[in-house]
């Protein structure tokens, strides 16, 4: 059965700081996973996805994950924290077309 | 495109009242995806349609929800009597599910409110 761990239900940083955001996942086959994030009161909005090829995936507003099967691992990372980033984030698998969703790590950026 | 589209933003009931959500996909979408958003449970998917097909509908908690696809552009959500227990935030999403892709695009949600 498929599964999304995310460690750390709240994480915070600072502005300019490196952020760090863990996913793990559980699959039998090889997986499809996903980063969303979702704004306060809005609907959730990919960020990017990784499916096959290149295991270092590039997202947007300078986001990018890197698919490490040995440790079935898809951390989130940018290199210099925003203010505009404060928000929910979620972790995701699939190779049915389902989606199984982490619990979400809400970022907060302190000025 | 207008991207997913739901109706009402934001519904206030009384307890044991009929809701209906509404949810347009995005044109040329195959797939669409009912959510359910709330603090305790999270993200949980309640069903999804395939070609307008319910392929997977375990998810729904309880034979007072509904769902329907009668047409590639539009579905609903139905609860039946409505409790307090179902307020939430409930997502439609849909996705052109074609070989690799399985990228779901959500709408804004609806927030259910239930006195």
């Amino acid at each position: 059965a498929q599964s999304v761990t995310q460690l750390g239900s709240h994480v915070s940083v600072s502005e300019g700081a490196l952020v760090l955001l863990r996913c793990n996942y559980s699959s039998s086959v090889p997986p499809y996973l996903f980063w969303y994030v979702q704004y306060p009161n809005q609907g959730l909005q990919l960020l990017l996805k990784y499916t096959t090829g290149a295991t270092l995936v590039k997202g947007i507003n300078g986001f990018e994950a890197e698919f490490k099967k040995s440790e079935t691992s898809f951390h989130l990372t940018k290199p210099s924290a925003h203010m505009s980033d404060a928000a929910e984030y979620f972790c995701a698998v699939t190779y049915t077309g389902k989606l199984i969703f982490g619990q979400g790590t809400t970022l907060q950026v302190k000025p | 495109d207008a991207g997913v589209i739901q109706s009402p933003r934001h519904e206030v009931t009384e307890m044991g009242q009929e809701v209906t959500l509404r949810c347009k996909p995005i044109s040329g979408h195959n797939s669409l995806f009912w959510y359910r958003q709330t603090m305790m449970r999270g993200l949980e998917l309640l069903i999804y349609f395939n070609n307008n097909v319910p392929i997977d509908d375990s998810g729904m908690p309880e034979d007072r929800f509904s769902a329907k696809m009668p047409n590639a552009s539009f579905s609903t959500l139905k609860i039946q009597p409505s409790e307090p227990r179902d307020s939430a935030v409930y997502f439609c999403a849909s996705s052109y599910h074609w070989g690799d892709n399985y990228e779901q695009y959500f709408g804004p949600g609806t927030r259910l409110t239930v006195t």
